[in-house]
């Protein structure tokens, strides 16, 4: 079966400090990935998909990045975290190919102090 | 663009009773999916049920059921015999399909608590 994993579930960093969560799948290949980020008392926005090793496209402008550097491996950065940033980080995936639903990870709490 | 609306921010139902979540979305597309993912306190998105819109039968999962209404662009989630461990902000979602990015949109979220 396919599991996916965050890591760190927690994570306080002053401002201008650098970023990095990781988010990996196992139990499939070639996944669409995803970096949602939720706010408090807000739906999720997404950020970033994967379709595939180095493909990244980016939804709205802002001060962080993605990459992925492996098939199921997806990571967000930043190179000097904001305020602004502080929020609920979630990753998901869905099988590609198929019109099917997103399977989301556990989640980081960012607070940006 | 597509839009999805969550008008209830706050929604309370005693244990064993039936409450319905309201959820309307806007599109322009004909071939879509909805969702309705839940969100416990552990912040864990849980997928609870599908539409297909081309499906007309109603998806039903359970004590979990839709009520969608295509031409209203209308697609609300009815819980019955409800449970503490409903207790949850409820998202519904949108997917267009057709495009290799399959993103999920988000209406805000309806927060339901179930009261013993």
């Amino acid at each position: 079966s396919q599991t996916i994993h965050q890591w760190p579930a927690t994570l306080v960093q002053p401002v201008g400090s650098p970023l990095s969560l990781e988010c990996t799948v196992e139990g499939t290949s070639n996944p669409n990935l995803y970096w949602y980020r939720q706010a408090a008392g807000r739906g999720l926005q997404l950020l970033f998909y994967s379709v595939g090793i180095g493909q990244i496209s980016s939804e709205v402008p802002q001060n962080l990045s993605a990459s992925r550097p492996q098939d199921r491996q997806f990571i967000l950065s930043s190179k000097k975290l904001l305020l602004s940033d502080s929020g609920f980080y979630l990753c998901a995936w869905k099988a590609s190919g198929v019109y099917n639903e997103q399977f989301f990870g556990p989640g980081t709490r960012l607070t940006v102090l | 663009a597509q839009t999805v609306t969550q008008s209830q921010p706050e929604m309370s139902v005693q244990e064993a009773e039936t409450v319905t979540l309201s959820c309307t979305y806007d599109t322009s597309e004909s071939n879509y999916y909805l969702f309705w993912y839940k969100q416990p306190p552990s912040r864990q998105m849980i997928l609870v049920i599908r539409q297909e819109a081309y499906k007309q039968q109603n998806a039903t999962e359970n004590r979990f059921s839709v009520n969608f209404q295509k031409a209203a662009k209308s697609f609300s989630l009815k819980i019955s015999d409800s449970q503490l461990g409903d207790t949850a902000m409820y998202f519904c979602a949108f997917m267009h399909y057709g495009g290799a990015t399959n993103k999920l949109i988000f209406g805000t979220g309806t927060l339901l608590a179930v009261q013993p």
